[in-house]
């Protein structure tokens, strides 16, 4: 039983667009979320995380936002650039429970 | 600037033998988890940890598996008789407070059993 989805395994887009990552979840006790980045033979990478008590957090040309009665949430990269291209994985905790982990979506940003 | 160290990168093992996993957390982390990622999947929490105490090993296969994190030196994940369905990446985090907290990752060990 996933509790954390990603169902987009790939997504390309443009350099220069917006890419747009999705995740959803089942279980209505999450309240913390976060994203990774992962290069192949690398560990994940901290990219930006967002409170249940918050429907957006912004850092640079990365945006994620949040809807709790969807069950949903997005990562928004703008301008994408080729650097951008990683598997991002899209995580989930409760009061300070384990992370639990998306199977990741593998963006590729075309030249 | 010294992240998480994981060693070795790759192991190899036969069905049977015993895998070693080290992880050095980031200096001044208290924190450890230990994660396994098997193809096409996301990672999968196995156990976390903080000097000389498991806090949580919900995720840990109740045989064969063991981890610990002592006072001094890595943090260790042991498996026991590996058999062929351990092949992954297991990566390692640590954290310099609670669960809360980013976690920092280290570049993974590649687990093959043949």
């Amino acid at each position: 039983d996933q509790q954390v989805k990603q169902n987009s395994p790939s997504l390309s887009v443009q350099e220069g667009r917006i890419s747009i990552l999705n995740c959803d979840y089942t279980n209505s006790m999450f309240d913390y979320f976060l994203w990774y980045k992962k290069y192949p033979a690398e560990g994940p990478t901290f990219l930006i995380s967002i409170s249940s008590i918050k429907d957006k957090n912004e850092d640079g040309r990365f945006t994620v936002f949040l809807n709790k009665s969807a069950k949903h949430l997005s990562l928004h990269i703008v301008p994408s650039q080729p650097g951008d291209s990683a598997v991002y994985f899209c995580a989930a905790s409760a009061s300070g429970q384990n992370f639990v982990f998306g199977p990741g979506t593998r963006l590729s940003v075309l030249p | 600037n010294a992240g998480v160290m994981q060693n070795p990168r790759h192991l190899v093992r036969r069905r049977g033998q015993e895998a070693r996993l080290r992880c050095s957390p980031v200096k001044g982390h208290s924190h450890v988890y230990w994660y396994r990622q098997l193809p096409e999947e996301g990672l999968k929490f196995m156990v976390y940890l903080q000097k000389e105490n498991i806090i949580d090993e919900s995720g840990m296969p109740k045989e064969r598996f063991s981890a610990e994190f002592p006072k001094e030196g890595p943090s260790i994940l042991r498996i026991q008789q590996v058999v062929r369905g351990d092949s992954a990446a297991y990566f390692c985090a640590s954290s310099p407070g609670q669960r809360r907290n980013e976690q920092f990752f280290g570049p993974g060990t590649r687990l093959t059993v043949l």
